[in-house]
């Protein structure tokens, strides 16, 4: 079965510094990944996904991540945090079937200190 | 273009009754998944309806349910409600609900169990 683990559920830094949230998955083949963002009381939105194309995958707001098969990894990196990136983070896996069936982690919920 | 709208976007019922929520997609998108939010179970998929028909469904009981419409409007329907059920609502639309198919999300309907 598909998984994804976020380790970490609170993680704080200061503005300016590196961001990194972690996230492991378990799958028996290749997986879609993806990386997910949500603000209070708000849906979620799309951040970046990996689809077998590159390794390293670019997405909106600064941020990336990169898959690595032999750690099983798709860790969340920017390289200065901002205020605004203060929300709570979701990596998840697609279903084996094709479908656009997400399992989700638990999440991360990212604090910056001014 | 117009988001997904999630309606109502808060709702309070009574132990026992039975609760509908709408989800209206983005125009011209086929698919719409639905998940549960908890704090105890973060984001569970709950079913995902293409062109008007069920395609996948996650490990929920039958009092949850769900349709969609020609126009591709889906409901969910939640019936003799306890209060596990409580939890954000949480409708994704995609345009054919494949594994790399960017899904968007509404903002949610939280429902309060009381």
């Amino acid at each position: 079965a598909q998984s994804v683990t976020q380790l970490g559920s609170h993680v704080s830094v200061s503005e300016g510094a590196l961001v990194l949230l972690r996230c492991n998955y378990s799958s028996s083949v290749p997986p879609y990944l993806f990386w997910y963002v949500q603000y209070p009381n708000q849906g979620l939105q799309l951040l970046l996904k990996y689809t077998s194309a590159a390794t390293l995958v670019k997405g909106i707001n600064g941020f990336e991540a990169e898959f690595k098969k032999s750690e099983t990894s798709f860790h969340l990196t920017k390289p200065s945090a901002h205020m605004s990136d203060a929300a709570e983070y979701f990596c998840a896996v697609s279903d084996l079937t094709g479908a656009n069936n997400l399992f989700f982690g638990t999440g991360t919920r990212l604090t910056v200190i001014p | 273009k117009a988001g997904v709208t999630q309606t109502p976007r808060y709702l309070i019922k009574t132990r026992g009754q039975q609760v509908t929520l709408s989800c209206s997609p983005i125009s011209g998108h086929r698919s719409v998944s639905w998940y549960q939010q908890t704090p105890g179970q973060g984001l569970q998929f709950l079913f995902e309806y293409f062109s008007e028909t069920q395609r996948n469904k996650g490990n929920f009981p039958g009092r949850f349910s769900g349709r969609q419409f020609s126009n591709s409007r889906s409901e969910m329907n939640v019936s003799t409600l306890e209060l596990g059920d409580s939890a954000l609502y949480l409708c994704a639309s995609s345009s054919d609900g494949g594994a790399v198919t960017e899904a968007f999300f509404g903002q949610g309907t939280r429902l309060t169990v009381v």
